[in-house]
């Protein structure tokens, strides 16, 4: 079973537009982790934000962390038609041998129109 | 470095039968992990493999099998397939464990079981 929930389930933007993804969990964390899928294809990491930042960067993408509300969002700023994929957070388990474990939100489905 | 490499990238059987996956992680990882994901369930955890010992293991059932070799290839297993084993499978490997390590994902096996 999935820990995660994002919203919205499925977003439409042309390109140049800002898209805005969120994410929430359960259980207390180490860490969020975002990944990205183009149509049914493997998962590419795309930032990891540990539970002491607030706020993460990494190019046109922008990832905060409320460890109090246990929500997430990703934040991708001037949107490019090759940014069309499925995004997905995913959390580690915790403690010992569980930290190779993944759980993954349901994802958001982006769609830029060119 | 070469990427996670999963083999076969398609595979059609039918019910019944059982099929083997195979992964080979980026070279020098020792942590391989194995995940389904259906329209339906979304992704989830099937289990993990550290140095030729599992470490962890999803809620499936027991038809759903693994391994790992020394030189920390993987294969899993499905036996007694069933229609709803259909599914991409997606293989993962990182360096070790821990909650600041990051997976890596191959480009998966797209299971059809008519």
């Amino acid at each position: 079973s999935q820990q995660g929930e994002e919203d919205p389930q499925a977003l439409s933007i042309q390109e140049g537009e800002n898209a805005t993804m969120n994410c929430s969990y359960k259980t207390s964390i180490n860490n969020l982790q975002w990944y990205r899928q183009n149509s049914g294809r493997g998962l590419v990491h795309l930032i990891l934000i540990r539970s002491n930042e607030r706020e993460k960067h990494s190019g046109r993408l922008r990832v905060t962390l409320d460890t109090s509300k246990k929500s997430s969002s990703l934040l991708i700023t001037a949107s490019r038609a090759a940014d069309t994929a499925s995004y997905f957070c995913a959390k580690h388990g915790r403690g010992g041998t569980s930290y190779g474990k993944l759980t993954f939100g349901q994802g958001t489905i982006l769609t830029v129109h060119p | 470095k070469a990427g996670v490499t999963q083999t076969p990238r398609y595979l059609i059987k039918t019910r019944g039968q059982q099929v083997t996956l195979s992964c080979s992680p980026i070279s020098g990882h020792r942590s391989v992990s194995w995940y389904q994901q259906t329209p339906g369930q979304g992704l989830q955890f099937l289990f993990e493999y550290f140095s030729e010992t599992q470490r962890n293991k999803g809620n499936f059932p027991g038809r759903f099998s693994g391994r790992q070799f020394s030189n920390s290839r993987s294969e899993m297993n499905v036996s007694t397939l069933e229609l709803g084993d259909s599914a991409l499978y997606l293989c993962a490997s990182s360096l070790g464990t821990g909650v600041l390590v990051t997976q890596y994902f191959g480009p998966g096996t797209r299971l059809t079981v008519l």
